[in-house]
């Protein structure tokens, strides 16, 4: 099984600082690659999926890169609004199976 | 607007069983993919179970093979998760989600999940 390795698991940085998160896959996934935002008590929220692309309705200061094995999350610009854990999720089919990162708690300084 | 509404969770003994159910709407339910994907109190998100949108394919996670049962009823626009033999480490929140129709790697939309708790 694929395994995903996602850091940090949390970090506090301040209002509009660049803040990266990064995860790495055991094996080549290409790029299905998806992440995800978590607020307490809610469910997650799709916010880029294969790699890089933004979902509809999501803010412009989310971005995401990569490729293979190695993939970057980044909030260009933290906001208040933002605090929340992040996950990331890869999706492999053979045999089909999901798996997800770890989480990243992302907190105000 | 799409919709998916857990209900059936609750407080049951070790060895108990329960029954989840999912009400899709806002969408062509019968067109889409479903899963459950479940969080322990705490803990981070893991994938439980995978069927297909005729109900003919089915995948499981490892740590609920031979206990959990997952099915749909296309004409209800319902997906349900039937757990037996529970055990403490079953205690999470339930969330179903569907799967995007175009990509199939991805949860597009979830439910506000159902808690089941396992404890004598």
């Amino acid at each position: 099984d694929i395994q995903m390795t996602q850091s940090p698991s949390s970090l506090s940085a301040s209002v509009g600082d660049r803040v990266t998160i990064t995860c790495q896959a055991s094996q080549d996934i290409s790029n299905y690659l998806n992440w995800y935002q978590q607020k307490p008590g809610k469910a997650p929220k799709l916010l880029i999926y294969d790699a890089s692309n933004l979902e509809t309705g999501v803010p412009s200061r989310f971005s995401g890169s990569g490729s293979g094995t190695d993939f970057t999350f980044t909030i260009s610009s933290l906001q208040p609004e933002d605090i929340a854990t992040y996950y990331c999720q890869q999706y492999d089919n053979l045999p089909p199976r999901v798996t997800f990162g770890g989480g990243t708690k992302v907190e105000i300084k | 607007e799409v919709q998916l509404v857990e209900s059936g969770g609750g407080l049951v003994q070790p060895g108990g069983s329960l029954r989840l159910s999912c009400a899709a709407s806002g969408f062509t339910f019968s067109s889409y993919e479903m899963n459950w994907v479940r969080q322990a109190p705490g803990k981070g998100l893991e994938w439980v179970s995978y069927i297909s949108s005729s109900g003919s394919t089915i995948y499981y996670a490892d740590s609920v093979k031979g206990r959990f049962t997952i099915s749909r009823d296309n004409a209800k626009n319902s997906l349900y998760l039937q757990m037996n033999s529970l055990r403490a480490e079953d205690t999470a929140v339930y969330y179903c989600a569907r799967v995007n129709a175009y990509s199939g790697s991805y949860f597009d939309y979830w439910g506000q999940g159902t808690l089941v708790t396992v404890s004598s």
